[in-house]
């Protein structure tokens, strides 16, 4: 299986705060790689895919980079409402398998 | 608007079989352009994806769970469903439902359903 790590696994960021979080793939996934949000007691919703493509309706302060082995996820000016566990997952492999998460909470 | 619901026992005993239903309102699951999938999340950890399901009936399960499980479609109910048999007490989470698109190779899962919690204990 192909396994995925982030990093850093938590952080305290403030609003307005440039945030970036990183996704490492255990071999080359080529951009492969989505990033989901998930707030406490919600589902995953999906902001990246293939690496770079926003989804519909995602603002635009989610950007996604990388290709290979590693991957960026950047909010360019942290909202109140982007406190959430963040995840990678890739698809390079019919195994999905998904990062440990990184949660971004409250300075 | 897409939208999935999980439905199903929210408690089953150890060794039995734990059987989840997925229905899917708003759009078709016969589109030939999605796969349909499960994904389950214990308690306070990271996110496991179980297997998926095309329209068709062809499946493709996680190695980790595949002797124990299956993954079915009703198209006539536009449902898909998901039986886990020998249940412990480590599957015990929150399971997911969610449309598995694809571009290119590349597949995510947009949108999910709201999940359930599934709780294996005697």
């Amino acid at each position: 299986d192909i396994q995925m790590t982030q990093s850093p696994s938590s952080l305290s960021a403030s609003v307005g705060d440039r945030v970036t979080i990183t996704c490492r793939a255990s071999q080359s996934i080529s951009s492969y790689l989505n990033w989901y949000q998930q707030k406490p007691g919600k589902a995953p919703k999906l902001l990246i895919y293939a690496a770079s493509s926003l989804q519909s309706g995602v603002p635009s302060r989610f950007s996604g980079s990388g290709s290979g082995t590693d991957f960026t996820l950047t909010i360019s000016s942290l909202q109140p409402e982007d406190f959430a566990t963040y995840y990678c997952q890739q698809s390079y492999s019919t195994i999905f398998t998904f990062g440990p998460g990184t949660k971004v909470d409250i300075k | 608007q897409l939208q999935l619901q999980e439905s199903g026992p929210g408690l089953v005993k150890p060794s039995e079989t734990l059987s989840l239903t997925c229905t899917v309102s708003g759009g078709s699951i016969s589109s030939s352009s999605y796969y349909w999938g499960w994904i389950r999340q214990p308690p306070g950890k990271g996110l496991e994806w179980i297997g998926s399901i095309y329209y068709s009936g062809s499946t493709y399960y996680n190695p980790s769970l595949k002797s124990r499980v299956t993954i079915s479609v009703d198209t006539s109910k536009n449902q898909f469903s998901l039986k886990l048999s020998s249940v412990t007490a480590a599957d015990t989470a929150v399971y997911y439902c969610a449309r598995q698109d694809m571009v290119q190779g590349v597949n995510w899962f947009d949108p999910w359903g709201q999940g359930t919690l599934v709780t294996v204990s005697s």
